[in-house]
């Protein structure tokens, strides 16, 4: 089955300092991962694909298939990055997706 | 383009009570998905549908029914409504390959009493 965890519900840190939002899945197949974020009171909306290996407000992910991870990561949070970011197991084709629990992100000033 | 839309944007129930909730998309997507989203939950698959006249049990079916009649709806119903499914309910729709990104309505509040 697949699955994808979020160990941290909460991360909370100072702007400027670096920022790492972690991610675990476990899936039999070649995975596509993707990170979401919503903004407070805001729809999702894709954040980044780990197929296109972009860079996109600052945040990379690199697809770990020895650890089957897809950590998220900032050097230099900023006070606009508060938000929740959710993992997920894409879907489409012949498999359902699938998101982590979130995790919600706060950058205090 | 109007993207993914969801109604309403707020209900309140009585326990028993049923409803519908609507999801269109004018972007001709052929996968359509329900989720609700729990705090300390995250996002969990209701049902979805592959294409026009198909639906899908996905993770948390129990207590909701789903149609897709034409290709651009996606409509969820909850036939009797009970507090357990006070949530935010996301469509979502992509065009179904696999490299594709979900895109996501608004949400809709509903909190049953």
């Amino acid at each position: 089955a697949q699955r994808v965890t979020q160990p941290e519900k909460l991360l909370s840190v100072f702007k400027g300092a670096p920022v790492e939002l972690k991610c675990n899945y476990s899936y039999s197949g070649s995975p596509e991962l993707f990170w979401y974020v919503q903004y407070s009171r805001q729809r999702l909306q894709l954040l980044l694909r780990h197929i296109s290996r972009e860079s996109i407000k600052g945040f990379t992910a690199d697809l770990n298939k020895g650890e089957t991870s897809f950590h998220l990561k900032k050097p230099f949070a900023q006070e606009e990055d508060s938000a929740m970011y959710y993992c997920a197991l894409g879907g489409g084709g012949s498999y359902i997706p699938t998101f982590g629990r979130g995790t919600s992100l706060i950058v205090h000033p | 383009n109007a993207g993914v839309t969801q109604t309403p944007k707020f209900r309140v129930l009585k326990t028993g009570q049923s409803m519908t909730l609507l999801c269109a998309q004018d972007m001709n997507h052929e996968y359509m998905y329900w989720y609700r989203q729990d705090p300390g939950m995250g996002l969990r698959l209701i049902h979805y549908s592959v294409g026009e006249g198909t639906t899908a049990k996905g993770e948390v079916p129990d207590g909701y029914n789903v149609s897709r009649l034409k290709k651009q709806n996606f409509l969820l119903g909850l036939e009797s409504a009970a507090p357990s499914q006070t949530s935010v309910y996301f469509c979502a729709s992509e065009s179904g390959g696999r490299l594709d990104e979900q895109y996501f309505g608004p949400g809709t509040r509903l909190t049953v009493t």
